[in-house]
């Protein structure tokens, strides 16, 4: 069956510091993966999305970057956090062409102080 | 541009029916998705509507009309686990270089009241 994992669950880092989050596919080949955030009580932002290795696509301009080092692991990355991207991240993924059906991991909640 | 715009609270009793409505302006879109999420969970997939009309997944129905440029989530025999918040999201078409992704609304937070 398939799976996301994500980690950690939940992280406090200060402004400034780095950040890497990681989530990881099973039991599918070659997925869609995506990054989204989530401020509270409000709908989900999509950061980024990937097709394909190395393949990163980039929604909103920040401070964060992702990568795809391998076809089921995506990484979320920042070099200096800020007190604005605190809030809820999910990583998802979907099958090739069915992007409508998109299946989310855990999820990381971040406070950045 | 895109929107969707949803009922940011609907407040419902254990056995009832609630209908949350989606109504959107995008310039063309595959379909209609609808997703849930329980408090301090993760979104989980609900239904997909490709085609005007209504689809049926046991006590949830889900509503596209393309040409009302709206759609809705039926929710039927309301139980307590129900309580929720309830996303709609499209897939537009020709959306920058994020042609078939999905564009969130802000999402409805059922409450269901014993």
């Amino acid at each position: 069956s398939q799976t996301i994992h994500q980690w950690p669950a939940t992280l406090v880092q200060p402004v400034g510091s780095p950040l890497s989050l990681e989530c990881t596919v099973e039991g599918t080949s070659n997925p869609n993966l995506y990054w989204y955030r989530q401020a509270a009580g409000r709908g989900l932002q999509l950061l980024f999305y990937s097709v394909g290795i190395g393949q990163i696509s980039s929604e909103v301009p920040q401070n964060l970057s992702a990568s795809r080092p391998q076809d089921r692991q995506f990484i979320l990355s920042s070099k200096k956090l800020l007190l604005s991207d605190s809030g809820f991240y999910l990583c998802a993924f979907s099958g090739t062409g069915s992007s409508y059906e998109q299946y989310f991991g855990p999820g990381t909640r971040l406070t950045v102080t | 541009g895109q929107s969707l715009e949803q009922p940011s609270e609907v407040t419902a009793v254990e056995g009832a029916i609630v209908q949350i409505n989606c109504t959107y302006q995008t310039s063309g879109f595959y379909g209609l998705s609808w997703y849930q999420q329980h408090d301090g969970g993760a979104p989980t997939f609900l239904s997909y509507n490709a085609l005007d009309g209504l689809e049926e997944t046991g006590r949830f129905s889900s509503f596209l009309s393309r040409s009302d440029s709206y759609g809705y989530l039926l929710l039927q025999e309301l139980q307590m686990k129900d309580s929720a918040s309830y996303f709609c999201a499209v897939r537009p078409k020709n959306y920058g270089g994020s042609q078939g992704n999905l564009i969130f609304g802000k999402g409805t937070k059922l409450s269901v009241k014993p």
